[in-house]
């Protein structure tokens, strides 16, 4: 079962354009990570926050993390066609299973050079 | 350092065979884990390693998916009597801790017809 849902599905902008997709999920967690899927490729890990972090830089991106919302925004800016592909937001439940990630179903981003 | 390597990368298979999926895990990682991605949906968990012992095999669909990891290093996920609901992209990570980040290979796309 999916834990977290993002938002939007997709999302289509031009190069230079801020982009944010965000997630939401359903149980408490310990971290919350964003991975990157281009087409035809894994996953690759973009950053990780922790439940007692509220805001996390790397570059171009900016992770946002609400508990008592139970959501997280992934903002990239100065987009650039490169920047092509679906993102998933990925939670590991605290507790005894915290190893099992759980995945959104992705919001596919199309940045038009 | 090499990443992840999963081969084959495409796999076709007749229903009711068996296939074999070969996960290679950057060396020195403890933790082992394999993932099925149906079209247009997050990653889902299927399987844990933690050196060769398999500690969590909850997310297995059925009984005809085996996944083992005899020497602790390479891991085979096999899928007996393929039905087409198999049909999916199985995704292996590795990392160096159960509570690390997950380092995904590319995956194999399997196609049952």
């Amino acid at each position: 079962s999916q834990q977290g849902e993002e938002d939007p599905q997709a999302l289509s902008i031009q190069e230079g354009e801020n982009a944010t997709m965000n997630c939401s999920y359903k149980t408490s967690i310990n971290n919350l990570q964003w991975y990157r899927q281009n087409s035809g490729r894994g996953l690759v890990h973009l950053i990780l926050i922790r439940s007692n972090e509220r805001e996390k830089h790397s570059g171009r991106l900016r992770v946002t993390l609400d508990t008592s919302k139970k959501s997280s925004s992934l903002l990239i800016t100065a987009s650039r066609a490169a920047d092509t592909a679906s993102y998933f937001c990925a939670t590991d439940p605290s507790g005894g299973s915290n190893y099992k990630l759980t995945f959104g179903k992705g919001t596919l981003l199309t940045v038009n050079p | 350092g090499a990443g992840v390597s999963q081969s084959p990368r495409y796999k076709v298979a007749k229903r009711g065979q068996d296939v074999a999926l070969r996960c290679d895990p950057i060396s020195g990682h403890v933790s082992l884990f394999w993932y099925q991605q149906a079209l247009g949906q997050g990653p889902e968990f299927l399987t844990y390693f933690q050196n060769e012992a398999q500690l969590d095999k909850s997310g297995l669909p059925s009984d005809r998916f085996f996944a083992e990891r005899p020497e602790g290093s390479v891991s085979t996920l096999k899928i007996q009597r393929t039905q087409q609901e198999d049909s999916a992209v199985y995704l292996c990570a590795s990392s160096q801790g159960a509570k690390d980040t997950q380092y995904f290979g590319p995956g194999t796309r399997l196609t049952v017809l």
